[in-house]
């Protein structure tokens, strides 16, 4: 089974750009979440979407937004980016079908970095 | 509110040796998760093991060990004879269901470096 993939894998923007970044679960995973990693903040939740609804956001500006399609596949959203939205990006993965035991299967990320 | 420490920033060991990485949580959830997960340099984060709170059995898988002890409330992770590519970033985390959602909350992280 494939893992969960996100394009692109490096990204490099300018202040002021946005950027939409890309995650694919894996077959069967209806539920995908977002979450920010930085060498200050750690893993920060950013929000979970489950059959195209989003469930919960974290603490994050409104520049931050996502999506979810019909085959589960998600992106997510920065507008007017800052430098210090400058990190790495994770999407997570799982079935979800039974609460909220079932673990997370993340992805490699995508690094962003904004100049 | 939900919270993870993991006080140990680094630590490195030499191969073979054992090592235990800390991990306290606080919670006011009577039913909760927690989780480990290992973080190597490519960056994906590779889920290791899963607790649910009503379980405080330890757990062995191979070399590595958990010890969930819900009256301290912490949950360390033991990796007995360490290898190099035990090297590694490793994250606790505690999971709560806050408005229908499913998130989680990881510690800050423990490097693990193992050296040869």
């Amino acid at each position: 089974k494939a893992g969960v993939t996100q394009t692109p894998r490096y990204l490099i923007k300018t202040r002021g750009q946005q950027v939409t970044l890309s995650c694919s679960p894996i077959s069967g995973h209806r539920s995908v979440s977002w979450y920010q990693q930085t060498p200050g903040q750690g893993l920060q939740f950013l929000f979970e979407y489950f059959s195209e609804t989003q469930r919960n956001k974290g603490n994050f500006p409104g520049r931050f937004s996502g999506r979810q399609f019909s085959n589960s596949r998600s992106e997510m959203n920065v507008s007017t980016l800052e430098l210090g939205d400058s990190a790495l990006y994770l999407c997570a993965s799982s079935t979800r079908e039974v609460g909220y035991n079932s673990p997370l299967h993340f992805g490699n990320g995508t690094r962003l970095t904004v100049t | 509110a939900q919270k993870v420490t993991q006080a140990q920033t680094e630590i490195s060991v030499v191969e073979k040796e054992d090592v235990t990485l800390d991990c306290v949580y606080e919670t006011r959830d009577t039913t909760y998760y927690l989780f480990w997960y290992k973080q190597p340099p490519s960056g994906e984060l590779v889920f290791l093991i899963r607790r649910n709170s009503f379980d405080e059995q330890n757990e062995i898988s191979g070399r590595y060990s958990w010890n969930f002890q819900k009256s301290t409330s912490s949950f360390n992770f033991t990796i007995t004879a360490s290898q190099v590519v035990d090297s590694a970033v490793y994250f606790c985390a505690l999971s709560y269901s806050g408005a229908g959602s499913y998130q989680l909350t990881f510690g800050k992280g423990t490097k693990l470096s193992v050296i040869p």
